[in-house]
């Protein structure tokens, strides 16, 4: 089991880029897919997009547009990019190992929360 | 409004059984991608509890169990006890190259 650290800041103004990394320890982050999923304030999971360790990615097609998944193995993160950001952006942001690209999330880190407002 | 639909809510006695349905389209759990089940206590990420449709990962009791037919997929909870109230999603995957989630269900103990 692997452990994921959500690094940030928690607060953004809107029309700005949201900038998120993820840690990984424990385990490596070769040969896995890497997933961020987001959950806003008292409501339920959404999928943002994951990336595979050789760099290669695939996003929500309703995010696709704002959306940067990056990967850096030497410092085993990963890092997500939202740009125009709206008060609709704001939820707790996970990181999860992503078995299968897309497939299922076995490991969660334990999240951060951004807000994005004024 | 989510992909999945779920019950916002279900409920049961300790010792009982009971079950959340998640159903979806033709081109998500019809199309044949399998489901997968989460649990999330408030304040805490969400945990993988069934994959596959009806694979527990290890440590999951077998008190916990996932089966799918056709558009929908279910999962069952039996000999019900007052550690597993908290909110159950599932998740699957549509034919346009994207992950989806259930609405979420609030499972109470009474």
């Amino acid at each position: 089991q692997v452990q994921l650290q959500e690094s940030g800041p928690g607060l953004v103004k809107p029309s700005e880029t949201l900038s998120l990394t993820c840690t990984v320890s424990g385990g490596s982050i070769s040969s896995y897919y890497w997933s961020w999923i987001r959950q806003p304030p008292g409501k339920g999971l959404e999928w943002i997009g994951y990336i595979y360790y050789s760099g290669s990615a695939n996003y929500n097609p309703s995010l696709k547009s704002r959306v940067t998944i990056s990967v850096d193995t030497s410092k085993k993160q990963i890092s997500l990019k939202l740009s125009s950001v709206t008060a609709a952006d704001t939820a707790m942001y996970y990181c999860a190992r992503d078995i299968g690209g897309g497939y299922y999330f076995d490991d969660w880190g334990q999240g951060t929360l951004v807000t994005v407002s004024s | 409004q989510s992909v999945l639909t779920q019950p916002p809510s279900v409920s049961g006695a300790p010792g009982q059984r009971v079950t959340i349905s998640c159903t979806g389209g033709s081109s998500k759990i019809g199309a044949g991608h399998d489901v997968h089940w989460y649990q999330q206590f408030p304040g805490t990420a969400p945990k993988l509890l069934i994959y596959a449709n009806s694979n527990r990962p290890s440590g999951v009791p077998d008190r916990f169990s996932g089966s799918k037919s056709g558009t929908s997929a279910s999962l069952a909870i039996t000999g019900l006890q007052a550690e597993d109230e908290a909110h159950y999603y599932c998740q699957s995957y549509d034919s346009s190259l994207s992950v989806v989630f259930g609405g979420g269900t609030k499972l109470t103990v009474l």
